[in-house]
């Protein structure tokens, strides 16, 4: 089974912009892996933010952007708010199964 | 409102069995796969497989394949997810999702085995 990985942790500036990535261990991350990115707060379900790479639910943040980057995943947060210090998970699919990163804990300070 | 409700939660003892459920409601519940996550205490998320209630197929995770059973009743809207002899280390919130775009989530079933 495919290993997904993500930066354990990140620290960014109230205001400041900040790129989270999700790597693939069979190879480049494309859009046929149908990245999708998740945030969850302490407590609560997680809640889906990015689908198929860069599509925004109707409830995502302007601030939120999904791409691909140098063979992986990337969510970048501009503008970075106090309310989005959370963890973050990307999601790929393989062959219509699927595999979560190990998951990215933002501080916003 | 589109949303998927969950039924509550279990305490349960080892070797115990438990079906555990997730109610759809506001769109058609057989034309969209059903995916179930596990989330263990203070850990990521975990795909376990999806469901598709129109004809009931499913794809397990190979980590999770033999070890749970994904079921829907199209009647009543509704998918499970069950055990039929449970571990200590099932301990888990386990949260069903609507696969196409991971929308909505339902609120999670925190599930505790312990003798």
């Amino acid at each position: 089974q495919a290993v997904v990985t993500q930066e354990p942790s990140l620290t960014v500036s109230p205001g400041g912009t900040v790129t989270l990535t999700c790597d693939s261990s069979t190879g480049a991350v494309t859009s046929g892996h149908y990245p999708y990115w998740l945030q969850q707060k302490p407590g609560q379900a997680p809640r889906t933010l990015i689908y198929d790479t860069s599509n925004r639910h109707s409830w995502t943040p302007a601030r939120f952007s999904g791409s691909l980057l140098g063979g992986k995943a990337a969510l970048t947060l501009s503008s970075a708010q106090p309310e989005d210090e959370a963890e973050y998970y990307c999601l790929l699919s393989y062959s219509g199964v699927g595999v979560f990163g190990g998951g990215t804990k933002l501080t916003v300070l | 409102e589109v949303q998927l409700v969950q039924s509550g939660a279990e305490v349960k003892k080892p070797g115990e069995s438990l079906k555990i459920s997730c109610k759809a409601s506001g769109y058609s519940f057989t034309s969209y796969w059903v995916a179930w996550v596990r989330q263990m205490p203070g850990r990521g998320l975990e795909w376990m497989g999806i469901i598709y209630p129109g004809d009931s197929d499913t794809r397990y995770s190979p980590s999770f394949q033999g070890q749970v059973t994904m079921s829907a009743d199209k009647s009543i809207n509704t998918a499970y997810l069950q055990w039929s002899s449970l571990k200590a280390s099932d301990s888990a919130m386990y949260y069903c999702a609507r696969r196409q775009g991971f929308d909505p989530w339902g609120q999670g079933t925190l599930v505790t085995v312990s003798s």
